[in-house]
């Protein structure tokens, strides 16, 4: 199958600092990517939707000038958690669509300080 | 809107002992439906998914799930359960004809494998 590789897997930060998460598809184009959030024991929560050479659909009550969405290339979405807070800590995975199936990276666990 | 029901949180089962998970769906039309499985701090591995054709599907590490439209649901199912199957467990569906293809996931099942 496809695969999405996730950078990094896990970062602490400072609060107030900012953090880039990277989403790349190795062996494929992906003109839309998925970014997740994924509360301890809970389960994944669509942010928002990154389309390549657009600006990414968010999802209702997500701060879009907090998490800032680039997906410049059709194999790279990153997501920027801007002025961290540590609140923002959290589990946080994208996908990649190909054809009708999503494949998902390994995650990043980001942890604010 | 689709939703995703997960109705149990916490699952144990006996190493070697049968295994179902339930998830019922709420779609308005033919629905894509995926199980997926996450290990701690991991991100999520296919096991499954039905797009059309025979309701029986295989997936892989000895899964399978059974799509029943009257009944709205997609049960996972293995005959018989390894310690490495402890994991948390998400059915998810996703629109048909979505250019987005969002993917909309129930709330997880944690399985548990007693020794």
């Amino acid at each position: 199958g496809a695969v999405v590789s996730q950078h990094p897997s896990w970062v602490i930060c400072k609060s107030g600092t900012s953090v880039k998460i990277e989403c790349r598809s190795l062996d494929f184009q992906a003109t839309t990517m998925f970014w997740y959030r994924q509360f301890p024991k809970q389960s994944l929560m669509l942010m928002a939707t990154s389309n390549e050479g657009s600006k990414a659909t968010y999802e209702q009550g997500v701060e879009k000038d907090k998490f800032l969405i680039n997906h410049a290339s059709l194999t790279l979405s990153t997501l920027t958690v801007t002025s961290a807070h540590p609140e923002d800590s959290s589990f946080y995975i994208c996908s990649a669509r190909q054809s009708a199936e999503a494949f998902f990276g390994q995650g990043t666990r980001l942890t604010v300080v | 809107a689709q939703s995703v029901t997960q109705p149990d949180i916490h699952i144990t089962v006996s190493e070697g002992a049968s295994l179902e998970l339930r998830c019922n769906y709420s779609y308005g039309a033919t629905p894509y439906l995926f199980w997926y499985v996450q290990s701690p701090g991991q991100g999520l591995q296919l096991l499954l998914k039905y797009f059309s054709g025979d309701t029986l599907v295989q997936g892989i590490k000895g899964f399978e799930a059974e799509f029943k439209r009257s009944q709205s649901s997609f049960n996972l199912r293995k005959p018989s359960v390894h310690w490495s199957d402890a994991a948390e467990y998400f059915c998810a569906v996703g629109a048909v004809n979505n250019a987005g293809n969002m993917l909309t996931f129930g709330g997880g099942t944690r399985l548990m494998v007693k020794p």
